[in-house]
């Protein structure tokens, strides 16, 4: 069973960068997708981007002048950083392991247990 | 960008009823249209992929129908833990929206 858990630090002061972790156990980061998301307080569910174990990615245009995702395959994990977060930026971020397919789609199947991100001076 | 649109925002219902929230995409999505379910607190889990096919584990009261733009996540029985907030996802193009969530409360 896939398992993936989320790290960093809770609290990030406005204007500066949210750097996040997502360490995989249970299989390898190899030959997969990989997204996080996010979710406001009370509100509903925003993607981020996502990666593929080569190091592709694909970003919410939204976010894309903001976000790096990056993996690291040594580690079985991957990243994410914020650039220049607002009080907007407050969320409870996921990662999530990201099906896609030709028939399929894509579908998130397994995530995080998410990290609560509080932007505040 | 593909819009997905839920409805309703919010249901009562009780134990035993049959419930149906629809989804609805801005444009046609064949059926890359998926569902989750969050209770509070907790990450959102993977009840049905590609409209209609069901996650592992996932109870068999759950199912899914639609193709194109509309789209239907139908629980036959209500059980007590099913009630939480459920999200559509189209899983056609990036960016991968969801729909705004539908939160099933118990009468």
């Amino acid at each position: 069973q896939v398992q993936l858990q989320e790290s960093g630090p809770g609290l990030v002061k406005p204007s500066e960068t949210l750097s996040l972790a997502c360490s995989v156990s249970g299989g390898s980061i190899s030959n997969y997708y990989w997204s996080w998301i996010r979710q406001p307080p009370g509100k509903g569910l925003e993607w981020i981007g996502y990666i593929y174990y080569t190091g592709n990615t694909n970003y919410n245009p939204s976010l894309k002048s903001r976000v790096t995702i990056s993996v690291d395959t040594s580690k079985n994990q991957f990243s994410l950083k914020l650039s220049s977060v607002t009080a907007a930026d407050t969320a409870m971020y996921y990662c999530a392991r990201h099906i896609y397919s030709r028939s399929s789609g894509v579908y998130f199947d397994f995530w995080g247990q998410g990290i609560l991100v509080t932007v505040s001076s | 960008d593909i819009q997905m649109t839920q409805s309703p925002s919010s249901l009562s219902a009780s134990i035993g009823d049959r419930v149906t929230i629809t989804c609805r995409a801005s444009q046609s999505i064949s059926t890359y249209l998926n569902w989750y379910q969050q209770k509070p607190g907790k990450a959102p889990k993977l009840l049905i992929y590609v409209a209609s096919t069901l996650q592992s584990g996932v109870p068999s009261r759950f199912s899914g129908g639609g193709s194109g733009t509309d789209f239907t996540l139908t629980i036959s029985s209500l059980q007590p833990e099913d009630f939480a907030t459920y999200y559509c996802q189209q899983g056609f193009t990036t960016p991968n929206f969801f729909g705004q969530g539908t939160r099933l409360e118990i009468k």
